[in-house]
């Protein structure tokens, strides 16, 4: 089992349309979240941190279930520009001194006039 | 405004050959770290560093080497070039190792072995 599972997607909605992904994490004891957007062929950028009580930036709400394991991102009122392939990041307990951040495969959003 | 600056962005090699991939950043950052993404994989952690004069293995370090004499800078080596390697490289920097401090990355290295 990865460490990080994502749906690879892709998620095809119309303008306007709220989408959420979720990502699930095996390691019960991880200690921090992510949410990063890469672009086609660019480097990856963080887009948010998730904390445990929830969390949100304009259209964008993230929100962690540490019973479950899992992270969530809503978008709502998409836009065309929010086409790109999201994130789910991890950091592992006890990774403090090694800063090493897991990496889901992405979950690829495609948004249609 | 450089942040991560990766060199070069694209790179052709053939079976056995080495090169190494520059990677600088401007920030003052203590962590560097080198990925991997391949199709389906997501980022794989080659080689990491906490500061300079340390590093340590990622997750898929076979066929890497890194250095990390000063601060600013995080070459990743490929001793003898092989297919499997053919991938995207990106660098990345933190503030430190630990914390919620953002990743920023590179524009990434485009590398092709035949």
């Amino acid at each position: 089992r990865k460490e990080v599972e994502q749906d690879p997607g892709p998620f095809n909605v119309p303008e306007g349309a709220t989408v959420a992904f979720n990502c699930t994490y095996s390691n019960s004891a991880s200690q921090s979240f992510f949410w990063y957007r890469q672009d086609c062929r660019k480097e990856p950028k963080l887009l948010m941190s998730v904390y445990s009580s929830g969390n949100e930036d304009g259209r964008f709400t993230a929100q962690l279930n540490r019973a479950s394991q899992y992270i969530s991102l809503l978008i709502r009122d998409s836009k065309l520009s929010d086409s790109a392939t999201y994130l789910c990041v991890v950091t592992p307990y006890g990774s403090g001194n090694t800063g090493k951040l897991i990496f889901g495969q992405g979950t690829t959003l495609q948004v249609k006039p | 405004n450089a942040g991560v600056t990766q060199t070069p962005k694209f790179q052709v090699l053939k079976t056995g050959q080495s090169m190494t991939l520059q990677c600088a950043q401007d920030m003052n950052h203590e962590y560097m770290s080198w990925y991997r993404q391949d199709p389906g994989m997501g980022l794989r952690l080659i080689h990491y560093s906490v500061g300079a004069g340390i590093t340590d293995q990622g997750e898929v370090p076979n066929g890497y080497n890194v250095s990390r004499s000063t601060t600013e800078d995080f070459p990743l080596r490929l001793l003898s070039a092989a297919p499997s390697q053919t991938s995207v490289y990106f660098c990345a920097s933190r503030a430190r190792a630990g914390g919620n401090q953002p990743q920023h990355f590179g524009d990434g290295t485009r590398l092709s072995i035949l």
